[in-house]
C-alpha cells in the first residue's frame, strides 16, 4: 500500500518569502505517479503537477518548482516569492493503480501580506 | 475535457433524513468512480469505489448501508447518505478516469458537496 507523509501540518510565511512543502511517499511500485493539489476555501481541488516514476527531472512552472528525489522518496514543492493568494491548504499524493487516491495530511499555508 | 460534476455543491439537512449528492463525467464516459470524504481540516480519505453496473466496493470503516452508492451509467454515480447524522458532515470529493484509459493516467475531480447535518 501506498502511503504519504506531509510533515509540515501549517507554515506561515511573509509574502515574498520562499517557501517549501515537504513530502515523502512509501510505494513498493516501480511505477507510481505523484501530484501535488492545492486546495483553496472553497475546497475544490487545484491540479498542480504530476509526476511518475520514470521522470526524475525538476520542474518549474513560474514560481512553483518541484524536487523530486528517487533516493529519498521525496516530492517536495517550492514556491518562490510568495503571495497572499498562496494561501490555501496543499496536498501531495500517490495514484494506486487502480485510479484513485492516496492523500497525504496535507500542509496548511498562510502567507501573511 | 475530462470535466466531473457534482451536485448539489452544498446541503443542510436535518439528523435522520437522507441525502443523495450526485458525480457526473460531463464528457467522458467513466466505469469507475471514486467517493472520498474530507472532514474539517482532515485530508481526503477515500470511501468507496463506485464501479458502473456492479456493487460498490467500500473502504474498510465505510458502512455500506449508510453510504449507498449506484452507478447506473457510464457517466454518473450517486451517493446516497442515508439517515444522515451531524458526525456526518464532512465535504464529499468524486473523482473519475475516462474509461480505457492507459498510459498516463488522467484523473479529474468534482468540485466537491458540503454536506452539514443538523
Amino acid at each position: 500500500a501506498q502511503k504519504v507523509t506531509q510533515a509540515q501540518t501549517e507554515i506561515s510565511v511573509v509574502e515574498k518569502e520562499d517557501v517549501t512543502l515537504d513530502c515523502v511517499y512509501e510505494t513498493r511500485d516501480t511505477t507510481y505517479y505523484l501530484f501535488w493539489y492545492k486546495q483553496p476555501p472553497s475546497g475544490e481541488l487545484v491540479f498542480l503537477i504530476r509526476r511518475n516514476s520514470f521522470d526524475e527531472q525538476n520542474e518549474i512552472s513560474g514560481r512553483y518548482s518541484w524536487n523530486f528525489q528517487k533516493s529519498t522518496s521525496s516530492f517536495n514543492f517550492t514556491i518562490t516569492a510568495s503571495q497572499v493568494v498562496d494561501s490555501a491548504v496543499y496536498f501531495c499524493a500517490a495514484l494506486n493503480y487502480g485510479q484513485n487516491f492516496v492523500f497525504g495530511p496535507g500542509t496548511r499555508l498562510s502567507v501573511l501580506p | 475535457g475530462a470535466v466531473v460534476s457534482q451536485h448539489p455543491s452544498w446541503v443542510i439537512c436535518k439528523s435522520g433524513t437522507s441525502v443523495k449528492i450526485e458525480c457526473r463525467s460531463l464528457d467522458f464516459q467513466a466505469t469507475t468512480m471514486f467517493w472520498y470524504r474530507q472532514f474539517p481540516k482532515q485530508s481526503l480519505m477515500l470511501m468507496a469505489t463506485s464501479n458502473e453496473g456492479s456493487k460498490a466496493t467500500y473502504e474498510q470503516g465505510v458502512e455500506k448501508d449508510k453510504f449507498l452508492i449506484n452507478h447506473a451509467s457510464l457517466t454518473l454515480s450517486t451517493l446516497t447518505v442515508t439517515s444522515a447524522h451531524p458526525e456526518d458532515s464532512s465535504f464529499y470529493i468524486c473523482s473519475a478516469s475516462p474509461r480505457g484509459t492507459s498510459g498516463i493516467p488522467r484523473v479529474s475531480f468534482g468540485p466537491g458537496t458540503r454536506l452539514t447535518v443538523t
